[in-house]
């Protein structure tokens, strides 16, 4: 079975322009994650969606949005881009909800904001 | 949201030696996970913890929850250099999952 994909691999993007990533979860799984993470630091959580309805989100501004799809698959949208906003964006999918289903990682999204 | 603390940040270990990280809360945790990020990679999921006082082994890794349910341990005998990488402990609700601050094992040949 394929793993979780996200889409592009790598992205260079100016200060204020919008950027949608993408990420399709593995086949069965319901529910679709969504990390931040700076280098060398953990991931931060920005949004968890399940069965397409947004179930949490972290503590993000709302220049962050996202969405599920019929299908399960998701993008996550950044607005007016900050240079604060360059890391990598890493996708998971579960089965459940991820507190007590383990989150399967896709290789994520590397965003330079310049 | 929960957050957890994890100590130490960095380990250096010689090949061989054991290694621990530890994962503490303040508040009372439904579950545990671990996951293992190598450099440059993602996040991989190790275990799920669930019991008060619960221990699972994955070979050479030994997971503990602690009675309290407020912290937990990962500990590696006689690591290899495959064992470098991040070792992230999590914790949530029903909506989330958060990672804690992580503990980067430097294995050295």
């Amino acid at each position: 079975d394929a793993g979780v994909t996200q889409s592009p691999t790598h992205l260079i993007k100016t200060r204020g322009q919008q950027v949608t990533l993408r990420c399709s979860p593995i086949s069965g799984h319901k529910s679709v994650s969504w990390y931040q993470q700076v280098l060398g630091q953990g991931p931060q959580f920005i949004f968890q969606y399940y069965e397409k309805e947004e179930r949490g989100r972290g503590n993000f501004p709302d220049r962050f949005s996202a969405r599920q799809f019929p299908n399960y698959s998701s993008e996550l949208n950044v607005n007016a881009l900050l240079l604060g906003d360059s890391a990598l964006y890493l996708c998971a999918s579960s089965r459940g909800v991820s507190y007590n289903s383990p989150l399967h990682f896709g290789n994520g999204t590397r965003l330079t904001v310049t | 949201g929960q957050q957890v603390m994890q100590i130490p940040q960095y380990q250096h270990v010689q090949e061989g030696e054991d290694f621990t990280t530890y994962c503490n809360s303040s508040t009372t945790l439904s579950n545990i996970q671990w996951y293992k990020q190598r450099p440059g990679g993602h996040p991989v999921f190790l275990i799920q913890l669930v019991k008060s006082g619960e221990v699972k082994k994955q070979k050479r890794l030994t997971f503990q929850f602690g009675e309290a349910k407020k912290n937990s341990s990962l500990h590696i005998t006689a690591t290899q250099t495959t064992d470098v990488g991040t070792y992230f402990c999590t914790s949530g609700g029903a909506n989330n999952l958060f990672f804690g601050t992580g503990t980067r094992l430097t294995v050295i040949p």
